[in-house]
């Protein structure tokens, strides 16, 4: 099977602007979870996705949105770009709803976002 | 507030038993999870713990105790590849806060 995909790897981005990132998800997942991680906050939870349907949030501003297709693939869209926003995006992808059931997950390579 | 914390940093000898503890304060619990991430690359799923006790698999072992707010990763007979970042993570209440990782270092 082929693993997490993420599009693209890398990308650089003017403040104000807006971005949108693509995760594919393992054949078969129906979850898509993405995070976020930099040097100085960590790795914190955006949001989860399932079955198209939004099923749980971080404490991230309404910039931060996604969604799901139905064939599982997810974007991330952040808008008005921050020079905060400069960070390792991250999506997951497992077989049911994650958090609701703690499923094995599997992390794509991530798109590294830098904001100038 | 939430608060999960862990030991920043962590050095232990090949063939050696190391564990890498996580303490926690959240409003609410339902599951831990572990995950290990080597320097520049993703984050790879260890443990997802819902009840007290132990829960072993190969080398590694995770441990919960929901009353003391408190979970250890157990890994044995170390190995040079586990020298890594080790992060926890609370689900609470369709929100997920992770700790900001002890990074481990096998040394021969």
């Amino acid at each position: 099977k082929a693993g997490v995909t993420q599009t693209p790897r890398y990308l650089i981005k003017t403040r104000g602007q807006q971005v949108t990132l693509s995760c594919s998800p393992i054949s078969g997942h129906r979850s898509v979870s993405w995070y976020q991680q930099t040097p100085g906050q960590g790795l914190q939870f955006l949001f989860e996705y399932f079955s198209e349907t939004q099923r749980n949030k971080g404490n991230f501003p309404g910039r931060f949105s996604g969604r799901q297709f139905s064939n599982s693939r997810s974007e991330m869209n952040v808008s008005t770009l921050e020079l905060g926003d400069s960070a390792l995006y991250l999506c997951a992808s497992s077989e049911v709803s994650r958090l609701a059931g703690g499923d094995e997950q599997y992390f794509g390579p991530g798109t590294r976002l830098t904001v100038t | 507030g939430q608060n999960i914390d862990q030991p920043t940093e962590m050095t232990a000898t090949e063939g050696a038993i190391v564990q890498i503890n996580c303490t926690y304060q959240t409003s609410g619990f339902n599951g831990l999870f572990w995950y290990q991430q080597h320097a520049g690359e993703a984050p790879t799923f260890l443990s997802y713990n819902v009840l007290d006790g132990l829960e072993e698999k190969g080398r590694f072992s995770s441990f919960l105790s929901r009353s003391k707010g408190y979970s250890y990763l157990l890994l044995k007979e170390l190995q040079m590849k586990d020298s890594a970042s080790y992060l926890c993570a609370v689900y609470n209440n369709n929100d997920m806060r992770f700790g900001a990782g002890t990074r481990l270092t096998v040394k021969p």
